[in-house]
């Protein structure tokens, strides 16, 4: 039973353009999603985050939304750069005040091209 | 800071053996994890810690342990490896305040053979 889905196993954009990552889920209990970028052979590392009391939260290039209606958020990256090519997971959390165990989906593999 | 560290970043294990896999943060989070990932899947979690001498299990909890004696460290131990452990382990950290991000370590990759 996937929480937290990314139905896309891959995307591929070229420098410039923007990059949109989709993220879906299921547990109507969460309130906070971030977005994790990874390089191979390294750990993840935290990208953005929001909330559920707000549709869009901006962070220079990056952009997420929330459809809370559809359990839906997006990642937007305008301009997309080679150095954004990595994997990219969607988490999600539901636990105010406790220990706010993190759900991940599978990731999806972003390569920008030159 | 150093941050999250974890050691070693690679091991090979025969079934059966055991091992242990270390995680200590100098960022003073009270909040600690293991996770693990597998080949196209996204990262599950093994235990959590909210602070020194309190753990819990997570999703995937069989086939391991941990420990969390001080805030700083904690242990993922494997008693018995199987194949089917055969995976990249991630330890996080995070504050304890509502809303903040997880800091990961760059993963200890395990085969079991």
């Amino acid at each position: 039973d996937q929480q937290v889905k990314q139905n896309s196993p891959s995307l591929s954009v070229q420098e410039g353009r923007i990059s949109i990552l989709n993220c879906d889920y299921t547990n109507s209990m969460f309130d906070y999603f971030l977005w994790y970028k990874k390089y191979p052979a390294e750990g993840p590392t935290f990208l953005i985050s929001i909330s559920s009391i707000k549709d869009k939260n901006e962070d220079g290039r990056f952009t997420v939304f929330l459809n809370k209606s559809a359990k839906h958020l997006s990642l937007h990256i305008v301009p997309s750069q080679p150095g954004d090519s990595a994997v990219y997971f969607c988490a999600a959390s539901g636990e105010a005040g406790g220990s706010e165990k993190l759900v991940f989906g599978k990731g999806m593999k972003l390569t920008v091209n030159p | 800071n150093a941050g999250v560290t974890q050691t070693p970043k690679f091991r090979i294990l025969k079934i059966g053996q055991s091992m242990t896999l270390q995680c200590t943060q100098d960022m003073n989070h009270n909040y600690m994890y293991w996770y693990r990932q597998d080949p196209g899947m996204g990262l599950k979690l093994i235990y959590y810690s909210v602070g020194a001498g309190i753990t819990d299990k997570g999703e995937v909890p069989n086939g391991y342990n941990v420990s969390r004696s001080t805030t700083e460290d904690f242990p993922l131990r494997l008693e018995l490896a199987a194949p089917s452990q055969t995976s990249v382990y991630f330890c996080a950290s995070k504050r304890s305040s509502y809303n903040s991000p997880l800091h990961f370590g760059n993963g200890t990759r395990l085969t079991v053979t």
